[in-house]
């Protein structure tokens, strides 16, 4: 079946800093990617869209500046997160369609934790 | 816009119940419907998707949801429970047209007691 591969798992890095998370899909190609934030005991927020060769497109209230997305290739989209901040900590979880399957298949999640 | 209720956040049950998570969504049209399991720190594994026939569909490590319409439900359900069911289940929907990206219930915690 389809897979996603996200690395890191954790991250742990120093407030200013940036962290680069990637995403990729192992089986498939995948021209849509999507990244998502979860907070403690909450349920997914879907941060932006990623698309292949192109801008991403972000949701309401994310940041653009902060979440850069780069999905240079059919297989391969990483999420920077630029000058964190403690209130970037959370977990971050990427998602790619697999056309063939008709779902969307996710990764295994990024914990990141900025002190 | 699509969205999701899930109106429990937590069910306990004991080893070898029965389980039913309650899901309600809103939608204009006949949507796609998820439902997703995901187990401490890990990402989300699809546990069985609805998108048209039969209303009844049957998904992974046993379990199986119902779509009815008239309720506007999709309740998740499974006979008998085993200890490693214990995680964080959410349901989704998708909307019909486009792209159907999933939007995300807030999700029901399952424990499993001995």
């Amino acid at each position: 079946g389809a897979v996603v591969s996200q690395h890191p798992s954790r991250v742990i890095c120093k407030s200013g800093t940036s962290v680069k998370i990637e995403c990729r899909s192992l089986d498939f190609q995948a021209t849509t990617m999507f990244w998502y934030r979860q907070f403690p005991k909450q349920s997914l927020m879907l941060m932006a869209t990623s698309n292949e060769g192109s801008k991403a497109t972000y949701e309401q209230g994310v940041e653009k500046d902060k979440f850069l997305i780069n999905h240079a290739s059919l297989t391969l989209s990483t999420l920077t997160v630029t000058s964190a901040h403690p209130e970037d900590s959370s977990f971050y979880i990427c998602s790619a369609r697999d056309a063939g399957a008709y779902g969307y298949t996710f990764g295994s999640g990024t914990r990141l934790t900025v002190v | 816009a699509q969205s999701v209720t899930q109106p429990d956040i937590h069910i306990t049950v004991s080893e070898g119940a029965s389980l039913e998570l309650r899901c309600n969504y809103s939608y204009g049209a006949t949507p796609y419907l998820f439902w997703y399991v995901q187990s401490p720190g890990q990402g989300l594994q699809l546990l069985l998707k609805y998108f048209s026939g039969d209303t009844l569909v049957q998904g992974i490590k046993g379990f199986e949801a119902e779509f009815k319409r008239s309720q506007s439900s999709f309740n998740l359900r499974k006979p008998s429970v085993h200890w490693s069911d214990a995680a964080e289940y959410f349901c989704a929907v998708g909307a019909s047209g486009g792209s159907y990206i999933p939007t995300f219930g807030r999700g029901t915690s399952l424990i499993v007691h001995p």
